[in-house]
Formats: C-alpha cells, sequence, structure tokens
C-alpha cells in the first residue's frame, strides 16, 4: 500500500493553468477509476474537488477537471486564481479492496 | 444541511485511550459508508477505518487490533474507539462519508488527538 506520488508543490501565475500529477500503480489508478482529488487550505478540512478520475460535485467550479492516462491521474486548474492556493491530494482505490491510497500532497502556489 | 461535528481528541499518554465521536445531521449514518481519515501534524491524509452499511468495519494496517469503529444509529453518531495509542497515532482526526469506493464528499473539522507523555 505505498502512497501516490504527487510533486511536492506547483506554482502558477493568476489566469494561468496548472497541472498536478499522480502517480500509481496498474493495482489502484490504472486499474480503475475510483481517483479523487481533495483540495485543503491550511486548518481546514479537505474539499472533493474531483471524483471517478473526471466527475466534479455539484458546486466546484468547472476550472478544476480531472483525467488519467495510464497509471497517472492528472488534476488541471485552469485560470488560476488566489484562491485555489492550496495544498491538493490525490486517492485511489485499489477495486475489490477495502482500503484508499492517498497522494503525499502537492502544495499549489498562486504567484 | 449536513454537518460533521468530531470531538473526543485531546492529549494523552502513550498506551491509553480515547473515544472519538463524529455526530452528523443531514443524512443517516447508518445508511452510508462511513469512515476515518486522519492527518499527522504537516503530513498527508491517511485512511483508518470504515464501517459498511451491513456493519462490517475494516482497519487500516497500522491502527488493527487497536482502533474499533462503530455508530449508534440512534443518535446518528459514528465513534472511533483508540485503545494502546502510540506517538504516531497523533494527528487530526476526521469522520467522512465515503459515497462510493473510498470517496470521501463531506468532512468534519476534524478533532486533534496528541499522544505523548
Amino acid at each position: 500500500q505505498s502512497a501516490l506520488t504527487q510533486p511536492a508543490s506547483v506554482s502558477g501565475s493568476p489566469g494561468q493553468s496548472i497541472t498536478i500529477s499522480c502517480t500509481g500503480t496498474s493495482s489502484d489508478v490504472g486499474g480503475y477509476n475510483y481517483v479523487s482529488w481533495y483540495q485543503q487550505h491550511p486548518g481546514k478540512a479537505p474539499k472533493l474537488m474531483i471524483f471517478g478520475v473526471s466527475n466534479r460535485p455539484s458546486g466546484v467550479s468547472n476550472r478544476f477537471s480531472g483525467s488519467k492516462s495510464g497509471n497517472t491521474a492528472s488534476l488541471t486548474i485552469s485560470g488560476l486564481q488566489a484562491e485555489d492556493e492550496a495544498d491538493y491530494y490525490c486517492s485511489s482505490y485499489p477495486g475489490s479492496s477495502t482500503y484508499v491510497i492517498f497522494g503525499g500532497g502537492t502544495k499549489l502556489t498562486v504567484l | 444541511e449536513v454537518q460533521l461535528v468530531e470531538s473526543g481528541g485531546g492529549l494523552v499518554q502513550p498506551g491509553g485511550s480515547l473515544r472519538l465521536s463524529c455526530v452528523v445531521s443531514g443524512f443517516t449514518v447508518a445508511s452510508n459508508y462511513m469512515s476515518w481519515v486522519r492527518q499527522a501534524p504537516g503530513k498527508g491524509l491517511e485512511w483508518v477505518s470504515v464501517i459498511y452499511i451491513d456493519g462490517n468495519t475494516y482497519y487500516a494496517d497500522s491502527v488493527k487490533g487497536r482502533f474499533t469503529i462503530s455508530r449508534d444509529n440512534s443518535k446518528n453518531t459514528l465513534y472511533l474507539q483508540m485503545n494502546n495509542l502510540r506517538a504516531e497515532d497523533t494527528a487530526v482526526y476526521y469522520c467522512a462519508r465515503d459515497f462510493s469506493h473510498r470517496q470521501f464528499d463531506y468532512w468534519g473539522q476534524g478533532t486533534l488527538v496528541t499522544v505523548s507523555s
């Protein structure tokens, strides 16, 4: 049950687009479409931004999108805004298991 | 409006016990999969435990045999009984609704557990 691999940090300027990667294996990310992305501001609870690889919950801006290719999932944020500055975590559920694996988290800085 | 409110955290000595509670409003605990997720200070998220609608329970290897997840349907409350606590259990503990395959749409605000002598 190794953690998924995310870059420690990414940055971008307001209005730009950034992509955060999340790399696992064929047993988790690559094998099933149960990848989620969470946004966490300091001192706050995580917030679901993407589920099922590419689905947005009601109320989440369409500036956030998710995708997957092979064993790597990606979160793309377009039109960066100051309020997007936060930590982002991916997760993957290895089908037929009972646990979930999280990535180590990526700190997004909006310059 | 959906609300999850955790309580029960605090400072405990190694080897001690704590019981965390998560009072839920806005949906029925017994009709949902519910999980506990923790976050050590300055670290990432770690799934701890889940209770299924049928009452089956599952745990991360790191807490198996020491932690017990349960619920009280009459109180619409989720619990986490933590025994034989270790320093590495120090974390903010969140309860969360598991709406599909360990994907969490509602989270509580978290309660801090500190294990230290």
